[in-house]
């Protein structure tokens, strides 16, 4: 299964954009790319995903490399809600679904 | 549309007794996910159900863990004869079928074992 590789933290100022790094050198070509967050003492939640094309939905945006060895989640405003650790990760669609939770990005947002 | 519910949110045991975790799926879904979160770690998958199904239980230690998703009723992670290192967070997912791409997340369960 491929690996990624996220910074263990990140800084942001509130309402300023957020761009959070994964690197997935080893992914395949059917390997989507998922983010995941999860806020304190809360369960995971979905962000977005993606495959080959940059994505948007109403909570971020995918920015996907041409060759796919990295992708970056832009949050587009921070706020002090998006505290949180964010995980980048490419689930085992062979092996039914299962996620594969690495260390992620502690994001902190100073106000 | 009530999401993925866990029960007991917090839940202490001593050492030696069972504890019993519930998970109810959000409607509709009927493949549910367990995973573990150990203090200050990632969570780590346990095992993958469909109703009256095991498919993937690779994750779950060999020993004293179990898990079930009966036709009727929640899921449920049970854990025999607890130790100390089973204190942790435990998350159920569900997802409405095995080749969708987001998981939904319930609150969890904090385990402590004393």
């Amino acid at each position: 299964d491929a690996k990624t590789t996220q910074p263990n933290s990140m800084e942001s100022n509130e309402e300023e954009p957020v761009h959070l790094p994964c690197n997935h050198s080893t992914i395949s070509g059917t390997d989507y790319i998922h983010w995941y967050r999860q806020l304190p003492s809360q369960g995971p939640e979905y962000v977005i995903h993606g495959l080959t094309s940059n994505v948007n939905n109403r909570m971020a945006s995918l920015a996907i490399a041409e060759d796919r060895k990295s992708s970056t989640l832009i949050l587009h405003r921070a706020t002090l809600r998006d505290a949180a650790v964010y995980y980048c990760i490419l689930p085992l669609y062979n092996a039914g679904n299962m996620l594969t939770f690495g260390g992620g990005t502690r994001l902190m947002v100073k106000p | 549309n009530a999401g993925v519910m866990q029960n007991p949110r917090h839940l202490v045991r001593r050492r030696g007794q069972e504890a019993r975790l519930r998970c109810s799926p959000m409607k509709g879904h009927s493949h549910v996910y367990w995973y573990r979160q150990l203090p200050e770690e990632g969570l780590k998958f346990m095992v993958y159900l469909q109703k009256e199904n095991i498919i993937d239980e690779s994750g779950m230690p060999k020993e004293r863990f179990s898990a079930e998703f009966p036709k009727e009723g929640p899921s449920i992670l049970r854990i025999q004869q607890v130790v100390r290192g089973d204190s942790a967070a435990y998350f159920c997912a569900s997802s409405p079928d095995r080749d969708v791409y987001e998981q939904y997340f319930g609150p969890g369960t904090r385990l402590t074992v004393t």
